[in-house]
């Protein structure tokens, strides 16, 4: 089974919300990722949870706060968001130590941001 | 025929004909490469990947050639169904210590098969 779940599938919010986007897998991974995605744009690495503590952070703002409660969940909360954070936001998993560790993604949730 | 511009790169071709995606990678100490295909709406799905200790691999009905020297990585599909409708993204893992789990994706090419 290589299946990452991520909820809600779409989200819509404003900038004075507080939401949060859930990811769940059930792989034995020990490495979880966020990415941001923008249309006809490459995903871009925001978070790597390595062991369930923090090891990347790519200079996201701090709207955006990671939390990875157990090996098997992550979550993105979102605080104060701007329009210009309206993309979609995928999660990933992978294996850790291996050099050719395959990251599996999950669907995705599309946020809008108003 | 393939065309870049403004928008994402983009390759055509007719259904059953064999569809080469092509990808210049950044990094030459990169050892390791990955292939997704992302549908519509979708999330990035693995296709087929390859370590730089070898310069060809095969799946099903995919393979993949590195060619380290001028570091350049292809994805041949063959006999193209329109399924294999998407975009292709070529992913990199650089081989510098600290960043193990990082990933750097090439920008995309739209496959659209042709009925």
């Amino acid at each position: 089974d290589t299946e990452v779940t991520q909820t809600p599938k779409h989200l819509v919010m404003g900038m004075t919300n507080k939401k949060s986007l859930k990811c769940e897998q059930h792989m034995g991974h020990r490495a979880m990722y966020w990415y941001k995605q923008k249309a006809k744009k490459p995903p871009e690495l925001m978070f790597v949870y390595s062991y369930e503590k923090l090891s990347i952070n790519e200079s996201v703002p701090s709207r955006f706060s990671p939390e990875c409660p157990n090996s098997s969940l992550l979550n993105l909360h979102l605080h104060a968001l701007q329009p210009e954070d309206s993309a979609l936001y995928l999660c990933a998993s992978s294996q850790v130590g291996a050099r050719t560790d395959t990251q599996y993604f999950g669907p995705g949730t599309r946020l809008t941001v108003l | 025929g393939e065309s870049v511009g403004l928008h994402l790169p983009t390759l055509s071709v007719q259904e059953g004909d064999n569809s080469i995606i092509n990808c210049a990678y950044s990094n030459s100490a990169s050892d390791y490469f990955i292939w997704y295909k992302q549908e519509s709406g979708k999330g990035p799905q693995f296709i087929i990947d390859i370590r730089s200790n070898m310069d060809k691999r095969q799946g099903q009905r995919v393979t993949v050639l590195l060619n380290k020297t001028v570091k350049h990585l292809s994805l041949q599909i063959a006999a193209t169904q329109p399924g294999d409708s998407a975009v292709y993204f070529c992913a990199e893992k650089p081989g510098y210590g600290g960043a193990t789990n990082k990933l750097i994706f090439g920008t995309g090419t739209l496959l659209a098969v042709q009925p």
